[in-house]
């Protein structure tokens, strides 16, 4: 299966900051890589697909790049709306793979 | 609105079976791929299973093969998720998502703990 690295585990962000995280993959997945936000006691909502692609619906603040093994998820001016777990997945190959996750926290 | 209702979770015992229901709404059910991740307390996500549109096809991660069984009645609109032989690993959430790689809509969740 492909593993999935994110870092860093958690963040201390303040509203407004720039927040970028980051996502390796243990082989190469091409552009198929897709990112997750999920809020506290609530389920998963997609964001980013296809490493780049804003979901219907998503605030431009927040953007998605890289391919290959080495991808980037990038919240533009931190909202405290943003609050959550943000999560990476491969989706080229099965099993879809998630990885392990990156928690903002407030400062 | 695309809605997926979870059921079927609770509190059971190692070894035993449960069988978790996910009712869809608000879109053709039987032109889409489903599936089924899980969530341990404080833990990732995690894939657990998917089958295809019309049922032929069905996908597991290792650590649930042989044991759980993932199937779908499209009259229903409803995905099911048969768990046997259940584990304490297996306590967790359990989400019900459409799409086979690409999950747009999930459920709520529903707890599945496994304890003596």
């Amino acid at each position: 299966d492909i593993v999935m690295t994110q870092s860093p585990t958690s963040m201390s962000i303040s509203v407004g900051d720039r927040v970028t995280m980051n996502c390796k993959a243990s082989q190469n997945v091409g552009s198929n890589v897709d990112w997750y936000q999920q809020k506290t006691g609530q389920s998963p909502k997609l964001l980013i697909y296809k490493a780049s692609n804003r979901y219907t619906g998503v605030p431009d603040r927040f953007t998605g790049s890289g391919s290959g093994t080495d991808f980037t998820f990038t919240i533009s001016n931190m909202q405290a709306e943003d609050l959550a777990v943000y999560y990476c997945m491969q989706s080229n190959s099965y099993p879809p793979t998630f990885g392990g996750g990156t928690k903002l926290e407030l400062k | 609105e695309v809605q997926l209702v979870e059921s079927g979770g609770g509190l059971v015992q190692p070894g035993r079976s449960m069988k978790l229901s996910c009712a869809a709404s608000g879109f053709t059910f039987n032109n889409y791929d489903m599936a089924w991740v899980c969530q341990a307390p404080k833990k990732g996500l995690e894939w657990v299973a998917t089958i295809s549109y019309d049922g032929s096809s069905t996908y597991y991660r290792d650590s649930v093969k042989g044991r759980f069984t993932i199937s779908r009645d499209n009259a229903k609109s409803t995905l099911y998720l048969q768990m046997d032989s259940l584990r304490s690993e297996d306590t967790a959430t359990y989400y019900c998502a459409r799409g086979r790689s690409l999950f747009a809509y999930w459920g709520q969740g529903t707890l599945v703990t496994v304890s003596s």
